[in-house]
């Protein structure tokens, strides 16, 4: 299996861009997570999906961030306007609903700075 | 609502040596819990899961767990680390409602030399 694969590894973008993280999870898997890992506040759940529907949107920061599911093969994190406190790494995560405790796989993250 | 504490930032072990690492949770209702380690610039992976039944659970590279439900406690243990150990590890929990959500814990930082 080729595991979550996020894109971009790597982005650096200027103030007040728009930013768009793509995320394909495992293939069968029916549960979908957004993570953001920062120093200071760990790794905090920003959004989740099941069956391509948004369960749970608590985690999103402010307006600025939002994610879309469209399929159940992709998803997207978009910030737009992105600001220096958005620099971080952002998790995508998947898991089956009939697996025990629904293990949930992560993605290598992709690596944000904004300037 | 639940929540995980992780007790210690950073463990520096010498290699060969024992190491625990010490999490604690707090739930009102039965939960699942995890060890994920996260390696350098690398995403997270499970290290071992406590779902039910026997309290001691054994996961990869050599780690063991133990479920202590009244200490509300999931310690983390390695009879004798590498230093391919090195590594941050994380504390998560679930409850069995809502299974696929996971609450982490701030992380240990495990620090590996010769």
């Amino acid at each position: 299996d080729a595991g979550v694969i996020q894109s971009p590894r790597h982005e650096v973008t200027e103030m007040g861009q728009e930013v768009t993280l793509r995320c394909k999870p495992i293939s069968g898997h029916d549960y979908l997570f957004w993570y953001r890992q920062t120093m200071m506040r760990g790794l905090e759940l920003l959004i989740y999906f099941n069956n391509n529907v948004p369960i749970d949107d608590s985690g999103m920061p402010e307006d600025r961030f939002s994610a879309k599911m469209p399929n159940a093969s992709f998803s997207t994190l978009k910030i737009q306007p992105s600001e220096p406190r958005d620099s971080a790494v952002y998790f995508c995560a998947s898991s089956h609903s009939g697996s025990a405790g629904n293990t949930i796989y992560f993605g290598e993250g992709s690596w944000l700075t904004v300037v | 609502a639940q929540s995980v504490t992780q007790l210690d930032s950073q463990v520096p072990v010498f290699e060969e040596a024992p190491v625990e690492l010490r999490c604690n949770y707090s739930s009102s209702v039965s939960v699942y819990l995890f060890w994920y380690v996260q390696y350098p610039n690398q995403g997270l992976q499970l290290l071992l899961k406590y779902l039910s039944g026997s309290t001691l659970v054994k996961g990869i590279n050599g780690f063991e767990a133990e479920f202590n439900k009244s200490q509300t406690s999931f310690h983390l243990r390695k009879p004798s680390v590498h230093i391919s150990d090195t590594a941050e590890y994380f504390c998560a929990v679930s409850d069995t409602g809502t299974a696929s959500k996971l609450t982490f814990g701030t992380g240990t930082r495990l620090q590996v030399t010769l």
